[in-house]
């Protein structure tokens, strides 16, 4: 079992549309969770992270975390052409700093 | 401006070479990491270095080496026992404390 999993995709919203990405975890005592954009051949660039359980939102993003069935989501509102990219999720495990990264899952934003 | 940079952008590597990617931050970051990506994969840990003159091997070290004399500087050569180097090499650097990681632009390595 992989430590981070994810749906590689692609996932197809249609513009406007509300993008829904899922991603568990397998180290319940993981204390961090990111979520990365990367758009193709560009480096990761943080879009949120979120400690505490529930839900916290930046602006059309809002991220979901449920530590008793380790899943953490990402919801993308009013889906944009801009927001294909491949989407990352991250986790701080239990010991250390090291991030241990999902294998991302493709957006793909249909005008 | 403070950030991450790594060079080269583009490195071709002939079979058998050994070849160093440079990793620098001016970000006075004390942790140091070093991620592989396959075409369509995640990122895997390949180095990290937490502070100076330390560093821990990651889930795929085998063929890879890496110091940390400087606190600003990471460098990771890729030796010839790597026998599948084609990929692309992120730096990334954070403070000690969970707040995700500065990534440097990438190095694009390909076997020639």
């Amino acid at each position: 079992q992989k430590e981070v999993e994810q749906n590689s995709g692609p996932l197809s919203v249609p513009e406007g549309a509300i993008a829904s990405l899922n991603c568990t975890y397998s180290d319940r005592g993981s204390q961090s969770f990111f979520w990365y954009r990367q758009y193709s051949g560009k480096s990761p660039e943080l879009i949120m992270f979120i400690y505490s359980n529930g839900d916290k939102e930046d602006g059309r993003f809002t991220a979901q975390l449920n530590k008793a069935s380790q899943y953490v989501s990402l919801l993308i509102r009013d889906s944009q052409p801009s927001d294909s990219a491949t989407y990352l999720c991250a986790v701080i495990q239990a010991a250390g700093n090291k991030l241990t990264f999902g294998g991302g899952t493709r957006v793909l934003v249909k005008p | 401006d403070g950030g991450i940079t790594q060079s080269p952008k583009y490195l071709f590597r002939k079979e058998g070479q050994n070849v160093t990617l440079s990793c620098e931050q001016n970000l006075n970051h004390d942790a140091m990491y070093w991620y592989r990506q396959d075409p369509g994969q995640g990122l895997r840990l390949i180095y990290y270095s937490q502070i100076v003159n330390d560093f821990q091997k990651g889930d795929i070290a085998e063929g890879y080496s890496v110091s940390r004399e400087k606190k600003e500087s990471f460098p990771l050569t890729v030796t010839s026992a790597q026998k599948n180097p084609t990929a692309f090499y992120l730096c990334a650097s954070t403070n000690t404390g969970p707040y995700g990681y500065t990534f440097g632009s990438g190095t694009r390595l390909t076997v020639v």
